[in-house]
């Protein structure tokens, strides 16, 4: 069954401090992905995707994720952290032009100020 | 551009009850989508639609029903409520080529927050 790990559920961290959350899939078929962000009372907001091409893709707010297909991953980055970034991010994924977006269960992100 | 639109926005249910999810988009998406959202499961596909008069089963479809009889509106009913119904449920709608939209391949309403007591 298609399935979108994301391997930190809970993530603190102090501002300047640099992230990455992790994201894999268990597919071997041409996938599009995607990073979404939800920030508290806020339904979910396209941080980036990745459809083909560079297989580093930045999106908005300073993020950026990367395509690594041997490892079926698609970790999200970010330099440095604001607080204003405390938020749920959810990874996910189509397979093959499929018609289903399918979400991770999302790693809830905490900035200390 | 109201975009995707949801009512009602909170809602309290006894177990047993009835009721309809509304969702209405005006982007003239041909896909639409219905999921729930609970703490720490992230988001569960629960129905979805590629077109008006055709929907599919998503990862967790017991216990709903949807229609959708135009392209605009992809009501979720659900028949018999029961407390493992209580959630957050979004609706989004899309192109049928993901590529397309200059933002986001998933347009998001604001939520339906949903308790079965």
């Amino acid at each position: 069954a298609q399935s979108v790990s994301q391997h930190n559920h809970h993530v603190i961290l102090s501002e300047a401090a640099s992230l990455e959350l992790g994201c894999n899939y268990s597919y071997g078929g041409t996938v599009n992905l995607f990073w979404y962000v939800q920030y508290p009372g806020q339904h979910l907001q396209l941080l980036l995707k990745y459809f083909s091409g560079d297989p580093l893709v930045k999106g908005i707010k300073g993020f950026e994720a990367e395509f690594i297909k041997s490892k079926f991953s698609f970790n999200l980055r970010k330099p440095s952290v604001q607080w204003s970034d405390t938020a749920e991010y959810f990874c996910a994924v189509t397979v093959n032009r499929d018609d289903k977006i399918i979400f991770g269960k999302g790693t809830r992100l905490h900035i200390l100020p | 551009n109201a975009g995707v639109t949801q009512t009602p926005k909170f809602r309290i249910l006894k177990i047993g009850q009835s009721m309809t999810l509304q969702c209405a988009q005006d982007m003239n998406h041909n896909y639409m989508y219905w999921y729930r959202q609970d703490p720490g499961m992230g988001l569960k596909l629960i129905y979805y639609s590629v077109g008006a008069g055709i929907t599919d089963k998503g990862e967790v479809p017991n216990g709903y029903n949807v229609s959708r009889s135009t392209t605009e509106d992809f009501p979720l009913r659900l028949e018999l409520a029961a407390p493992s119904q209580t959630s957050v449920y979004f609706c989004a709608s899309s192109y049928p080529d993901l590529r397309q939209g200059a933002d986001s391949p998933l347009h998001f309403g604001n939520g339906t927050r949903l308790t079965v007591t």
